[in-house]
């Protein structure tokens, strides 16, 4: 079945980076966009970040553009997010979720806050 | 970017009761509408897409319509499993936007 694993949350200061992985499984992930979708916490939900099945379109949110990265590496069915410039507003919960018609399958997210 | 405003913020209903969640955007586009449900601790779960085609496996009481700057999602008799929080996402335009969400709670 459709598996996405995400990892590499963590506490982190102000101003420094973090690298987010989304281990994918169960399907072709050649075949589909990722995303990245985060939501803090007790708050709703916020689209981050798109990248194309093969990479060559990229879209950002408003609030991360300029300071986040999306990548995607097919042959090892794995999606990335680099964080940097961090903010305590980026502190949420990061889910990576497949989709080119809506979001049809999400991971369990990971914790991401951003505190001195 | 499109903004979409959902209403109510919080809705107090009882099992059997028709539910209706409404999204307003802000700026017309055709179909290009999702609707979540997510419950506590939980990933959010997609339920409608293409603003009216319900995912596979998710129960027929589940609807949703609309066009244009306003889209609707119906749970037609409310069942204990569907209180929940539920979000509509518009993937006309990038950047993607989500309303801000509806719990719907029980009476």
């Amino acid at each position: 079945q459709v598996q996405l694993v995400e990892s590499g949350g963590g506490v982190v200061q102000p101003g420094r980076s973090l690298r987010l992985s989304c281990a994918a499984s169960g399907f072709p992930l050649r075949d589909y966009g990722m995303h990245w979708v985060r939501q803090a916490p007790g708050k709703g939900l916020e689209w981050v970040a798109l990248i194309s099945y093969d990479g060559t379109n990229i879209s950002f949110g408003d609030s991360v553009r300029g300071r986040f990265t999306i990548s995607r590496d097919n042959s090892k069915n794995t999606l990335w997010l680099q964080m940097d410039s961090l903010r305590p507003e980026d502190t949420a919960l990061y889910y990576c979720a497949r989709g080119d018609r809506g979001l049809d399958s999400w991971g369990q997210g990971t914790l991401v806050i951003v505190s001195s | 970017d499109i903004q979409m405003t959902q209403s109510p913020s919080t809705l107090s209903a009882s099992v059997g009761d028709r539910v209706t969640i409404t999204c307003r955007a802000s700026e017309s586009f055709s179909k290009w509408v999702a609707w979540y449900q997510q419950k506590p601790g939980k990933a959010p779960h997609l339920l409608i897409y293409k603003a009216s085609n319900l995912e596979s496996g998710v129960p027929s009481r589940f609807s949703g319509s609309g066009s244009g700057t306003e889209f609707t999602l119906t749970i037609s008799s409310l069942q204990p499993d569907d209180f929940a929080t539920y979000y509509c996402q518009q993937y006309n335009t990038y950047p993607w936007t989500f309303g801000q969400g509806t719990k719907v709670e029980i009476k």
